[in-house]
């Protein structure tokens, strides 16, 4: 069964600051993993998509990688901003059920 | 071109009561899914329509259900309302289903009292 972790479960960081989050999954049986935003009382915001034949994706300040033989993904944020705040989750489609599989989130906060 | 919508955003409904929630995807999408999402439980998969039939479902009980339009559109039922059934009830729409773009709704807010 597949199961989708992120760590940390919330980070606090000062504006300006670059930072990393993390997605891991335990079946590399995937089409794709994709990582989406979500405010508070709101619904997801797709950031980036990477399919499972590549390694990383890029949009403005978010760079994501996929290394789908050890099961993991990192979202990267530059420069980070408080309009950045939010919860991130990341999701994998399973290449056995057709399922989007969310892990739990990181909540993050950007203070000024 | 717009978005994932849902209706409505918000209803508060009594223990026992059946809900509909219904969901209209990007234009030219054809698959759509539906998601629970609980502070508990996060978000968990209800089940997938594409072109009008059901393609996955999730592990909830048969008072969920589900349909899907010639237009692509696709309704949620909950019958027989328990109070655990409170949460934000999430819509995905996507091209094609699998390999493509999730694209998500703002959501229903459910309260069950």
């Amino acid at each position: 069964k597949q199961e989708v972790t992120q760590i940390p479960a919330a980070l606090s960081v000062p504006e300006g600051e670059n930072l990393v989050l993390n997605c891991s999954f335990t079946d590399s049986a995937i089409y794709n993993l994709q990582w989406f935003r979500q405010d508070p009382g709101k619904g997801l915001t797709s950031l980036l998509l990477i399919q499972s034949s590549q390694r990383e994706q890029t949009s403005g300040r978010l760079n994501a990688s996929l290394d789908k033989s050890s099961g993991r993904s990192t979202l990267y944020i530059a420069a980070s901003q408080p309009g950045d705040s939010a919860t991130y989750l990341c999701a994998v489609r399973s290449g056995n059920t057709g399922k989007l599989i969310f892990g739990q989130g990181t909540t993050l906060q950007v203070k000024p | 071109k717009a978005g994932v919508t849902q209706t409505p955003r918000y209803l508060i409904k009594t223990r026992g009561q059946q809900v509909t929630l219904s969901c209209s995807p990007i234009s030219g999408h054809r698959s759509v899914s539906w998601y629970q999402q609980t502070p508990g439980q996060g978000l968990q998969f209800l089940f997938e329509y594409f072109s009008e039939t059901q393609r996955n479902k999730g592990n909830f009980p048969g008072r969920f259900s589900g349909r899907q339009f010639s237009n692509s559109r696709s309704e949620m039922n909950v019958s027989t309302l328990e109070l655990g059934d409170s949460a934000l009830y999430l819509c995905a729409s996507s091209l094609a289903g699998q390999v493509t773009e999730a694209f998500f709704g703002q959501g229903t807010r459910l309260t069950v009292v």
